[in-house]
């Protein structure tokens, strides 16, 4: 069985602070791995991984996979109270597009 | 023009009762599917459908049926409902199976039997 484990659970951080969110990961066929950031409603996209060791960033965000030890890091520079939100890792495996997500983090930001 | 649209957005009902939530993609995508996202956030797969293949997560109950009237549509059936089905249910679509593609969600449908 597939199986995404993040960590840590939650988080409560300050305003500028940087944090780093972890995904570990064993799935079958493994195709990329995707993160999402859920506020309210349905998540949304952030970064698509196929390659290990290459970064990719959007402003102050940022992630890289590591395909040998299979995990994946999320990370969020100069953070603010915007960033508080659920961070969900799916790897895609087995047939077709499945995604298997992980628990989530909880970030919150704190003015 | 919302991309994938699902409804009801809320819906509370009694146990035992047999409801439908609907969900439209106007992407053009092959392939859709059903989450479930309990209570604590674990947002786990229950259907993916194209027009060749119905893949079900075997760990969903067989009151789950997912119905497909055309590629643009994929309803979630839940007959006799149980206090445990109370959740958020997304429909989400991609362009195709074996395409490394994003996924679009809809907004969630929250489910609430009591």
């Amino acid at each position: 069985e597939d199986k995404v484990v993040q960590s840590p659970l939650s988080l409560v951080v300050h305003e500028g602070d940087t944090v780093t969110l972890n995904c570990s990961y064993e799935v079958t066929n493994f195709r990329s791995l995707l993160w999402y950031k859920q506020e309210k409603k349905a998540p949304t996209f952030l970064f698509m991984l196929t390659s290990s060791g290459i970064e990719k960033k959007s402003g102050r965000l940022s992630s890289i996979l590591d395909k040998k030890e299979l995990f994946s890091i999320l990370n969020i520079t100069a953070t603010q109270t915007g960033d508080s939100a659920i961070y969900l890792c799916a790897p895609e495996g087995n047939a077709g597009n499945m995604l298997t997500f992980g628990g989530g983090t909880r970030l919150m930001v704190k003015p | 023009d919302t991309a994938v649209s699902q409804t009801p957005k809320y819906l509370v009902t009694q146990m035992g009762n047999d409801k439908s939530i609907k969900c439209e993609q106007n992407l053009g995508h092959d392939t859709m599917y059903w989450y479930k996202q309990d209570s604590k956030k674990f947002l786990k797969i229950m259907f993916s459908y194209n027009n060749k293949e119905l893949i079900i997560n075997e760990t969903v109950p067989n009151r789950f049926s997912p119905k497909s009237p055309d590629k643009a549509h994929l309803n979630l059936h839940i007959n006799s409902l149980e206090l445990g089905d109370s959740a958020v249910y997304f429909c989400a679509s991609t362009p195709g199976s074996g395409q490394k593609n994003t996924i679009y969600f809809g907004e969630g449908s929250w489910l609430t039997v009591v």
